[in-house]
């Protein structure tokens, strides 16, 4: 049973363009969850998706930043007119749905934005 | 916010108990207490969890105190690849529930 796929590992895109970074739950798992970490930084949430609907975004930048997860294939966290602060480590995590059962989280995607 | 207090790091040597307190003193009944563990820039690892009662795995054990407000993560023989950040979370059982992820304890494992 494969873990939480993330892809690329690594992305580098030069100001001004998109990044789009996917991310696989566990099989059987439907929620999502994305987080970022600044360099040197703590985990910060930024959104929680189910099937096809946004649970809860609010952490997630008001500008640029968007997330899905249709109803099939992964979840998709693109940044638009990327800027050098975004450069991050993105990680994915997902869970069945209930709190008691945790979450598994991704080996994350580290963005460099040059 | 985090709801936890964590020491911002310690050291234990290696082969010894590490023993990873943590505070959460506005801890409401239905919620859960998780461990989870980010070692360099990894994704974070799940560690353990419980409610009121100590919990035991094949990683650690975690034991809550009986009025809830604090509870502290064993690792029983810590190696060097137990080095990590490890992070205390409290966490609802609602729908709307998410993992806020506080600034953790740096674990150092001396040889």
């Amino acid at each position: 049973n494969a873990g939480v796929m993330q892809n690329p590992r690594h992305l580098v895109r030069r100001r001004g363009q998109e990044a789009r970074l996917r991310c696989s739950p566990m099989k059987g798992h439907s929620h999502v969850y994305w987080y970022r970490q600044l360099p040197e930084e703590g985990l910060k949430f930024m959104v929680y998706l189910q099937k096809e609907n946004i649970i809860d975004e609010s952490g997630m930048p008001k500008e640029r930043f968007s997330a899905e997860f249709p109803k099939e294939g992964p979840s998709i966290l693109r940044i638009q007119q990327v800027v050098r602060g975004d450069s991050a480590a993105y990680f994915c995590a997902s869970s069945q749905g209930r709190a008691n059962y945790g979450y598994t989280f991704g080996s994350g995607t580290r963005l460099t934005v040059v | 916010d985090a709801k936890t207090t964590q020491p911002t790091s310690m050291d234990c040597a290696e082969g010894r108990a590490a023993n990873l307190p943590c505070n959460h003193s506005t801890i409401s009944g239905n919620e859960y207490v998780y461990w989870y563990r980010q070692i360099h820039s990894q994704g974070p690892q799940y560690i353990i969890h419980g409610l009121k009662n100590n919990e035991t795995n094949e990683m650690a054990s975690l034991i809550i105190t009986e009025d809830r407000k604090s509870s502290t993560l064993i690792l029983p023989h810590a190696t060097l690849r137990d080095t990590a950040v490890y992070y205390c979370i409290v966490m609802g059982k609602g729908r709307d529930d998410k993992i806020i992820f506080g600034k953790g304890t740096r674990l150092h494992i001396l040889p």
